[in-house]
C-alpha cells in the first residue's frame, strides 16, 4: 500500500525559530509533493508544491525533496504564532492518476 | 485558483437518513474529488467524480453508500446514505487539473454529525 508518513507531533517551536516538518513516502513512483496547512476547523490550504530534487523557496517557506531517500520536508523560517496549524504532506504518482495520498499530518504550535 | 463552494457547511442528521452535499466551482475543472476527514485524522479519498460517467471509488467505499453525481465540469454531489454515527466526519470536495504536477484545491468542507 502506498503510504505517506509524518510525525504527528505536536511539534512546539519558539516564535522566530525555524520549524522543520518531515515526511517520508513509500511509493517510488510518486513524482509530485504538496504541503497543505490546515487550521483547526478549516479546510486544507496549499502552501508549497515540489516536483524536483532539491530546495524550493517561497517567502518564509522552503520545501525540500530527496527522491533517492524518499523524503520531503518543509522548513518555516521566522516562525509566527499564525503558523500554528496542522501541516499535511501529500504525494501523487504521475503514472496514470492524479490521486493524492495524504500523510497523517503534523500539528505545529508556535510558542510566543 | 478556482473558487469552490460547498453546501451545506454543516448539518446534524438522524441515523438512517441521507444527506446530499453539493460542490460548485466557478470555472470548468477536469478533476473533482471527494474526501472524508474523520475527527483528528487525515484526509481519505472517497472517490474521483467523473463527468458523464460513474465515479471511481477507492477501496472501502461503495456506490450504494456514497453515490456521486457529476453532471458537468463545474458541479458535483456526494450523498451519504443510511447514515450512522460512524459517518460523522468532515466531507471535502477538491478540484484539480490532470498532469500530476497540478495541486488540488479544497472547498470549505461539510461538517456532518449523526445522532
Amino acid at each position: 500500500q502506498k503510504e505517506v508518513e509524518q510525525n504527528s507531533g505536536p511539534l512546539s517551536v519558539p516564535e522566530g525559530a525555524i520549524a522543520s516538518l518531515n515526511c517520508t513516502y513509500s511509493d517510488r513512483g510518486s513524482q509530485s509533493f504538496f504541503w497543505y496547512r490546515q487550521y483547526s476547523g478549516k479546510s486544507p490550504e496549499l502552501i508549497m508544491s515540489i516536483y524536483s530534487n532539491g530546495d524550493k523557496e517561497d517567502g518564509r517557506f522552503t520545501a525540500q525533496l530527496n527522491k533517492a531517500s524518499q523524503y520531503v520536508s518543509l522548513l518555516i523560517r521566522d516562525s509566527q504564532p499564525s503558523d500554528s496549524a496542522t501541516y499535511l504532506c501529500a504525494g501523487v504518482s504521475n503514472f496514470g492518476n492524479e490521486k493524492l495520498t495524504f500523510g497523517t499530518g503534523t500539528r505545529l504550535t508556535i510558542i510566543p | 485558483s478556482a473558487v469552490i463552494s460547498q453546501k451545506p457547511s454543516r448539518d446534524i442528521c438522524q441515523r438512517g437518513t441521507s444527506l446530499t452535499i453539493q460542490c460548485q466551482v466557478d470555472s470548468q475543472v477536469t478533476m473533482m474529488f471527494w474526501y472524508r476527514q474523520q475527527p483528528g485524522q487525515s484526509l481519505t479519498l472517497i472517490a474521483t467524480a467523473n463527468q458523464g460517467s460513474e465515479a471511481t471509488y477507492e477501496s472501502g467505499f461503495v456506490i450504494d453508500k456514497f453515490p456521486i453525481s457529476r453532471p458537468n465540469l463545474t458541479f458535483s454531489t456526494l450523498t451519504v446514505s443510511n447514515m450512522s454515527p460512524e459517518d460523522s466526519s468532515i466531507y471535502l470536495c477538491s478540484v484539480g487539473d490532470p498532469g500530476g504536477n497540478q495541486p488540488q484545491h479544497f472547498g470549505d468542507g461539510t461538517r456532518l454529525s449523526i445522532l
